[in-house]
């Protein structure tokens, strides 16, 4: 059964950047026929994706954080990193990790999600 | 981008009762498009996905429909462990937007 799960810093300052890493377990971020992405969502609010990216493909962006977020794959540990530069308050939220049916399609796992704050 | 109008943002129901939520795209998104059910403190679940396909283990009571612009998520008789919020998405043209969530309550 697949599972995701990310880890990383709680807490970042204004201005600096966030690192976040998803582990994959019971499935390779190496197989082709998905796309690995990250959503989040501010407490009490909606949800926001952010990006996706599939092993060798291209990567898809939420237009409004295209400029501050990288994705990048490390298949050797079966894992997927999110960063995002210069950070606001704005981008206090829970993270969460998801696997993509297909390409950038409906997300049919998802991390458990992490908080970060940004203060 | 493709924007998602979700309506109600609060809907309040008593067990047993069929609920509709409503997502609006404000261009044609075909069938993309996706319900999750989320419960504090929880990720989101995926519920129907290509607009009327019902994910694996997910009781029939849930139902979708549309294409185009407008789409219906039905339950057909609620349950005590339905109340949650729910959230529609889009996933046409290799972006993403979601709707903004309908909280279902207990009347």
């Amino acid at each position: 059964q697949l599972q995701l799960q990310e880890s990383g810093p709680g807490l970042v300052k204004p201005s600096e950047t966030l690192s976040l890493t998803c582990t994959v377990s019971g499935g390779s971020i190496s197989d082709t026929s998905y796309d690995w992405g990250w959503i989040r969502q501010p407490p009490g609010k909606g949800l926001e994706w952010i990006a996706a990216r599939q092993e060798s493909r291209r990567t898809f962006y939420n237009p409004s954080l295209q400029s501050r977020v990288i994705i990048s794959l490390d298949t050797s540990k079966n894992q997927f990193s999110l960063t995002l530069s210069s950070v606001t308050a704005a981008d206090t939220a829970i993270y969460y990790c998801v696997r993509h049916s297909g390409s950038i399609d409906w997300c049919e796992s998802w991390g458990q999600g992490t908080l970060v704050t940004v203060s | 981008d493709i924007q998602m109008t979700q309506s109600p943002s609060t809907l309040s129901a008593s067990v047993g009762d069929r609920v509709t939520i409503t997502c609006r795209a404000s261009r044609s998104i075909s069938v993309w498009l996706a319900w999750y059910q989320q419960k504090p403190g929880k990720a989101p679940n995926l519920l129907i996905y290509q607009a009327s396909s019902l994910q694996n283990g997910v009781p029939p009571r849930f139902s979708g429909s549309g294409s185009g612009t407008e789409f219906t998520f039905t339950i057909s008789s609620l349950q005590p462990d339905d109340f949650a919020t729910y959230y529609c998405q889009q996933y046409s043209d290799y972006s993403v937007t979601f709707g903004q969530g309908t909280k279902l309550e207990i009347k």
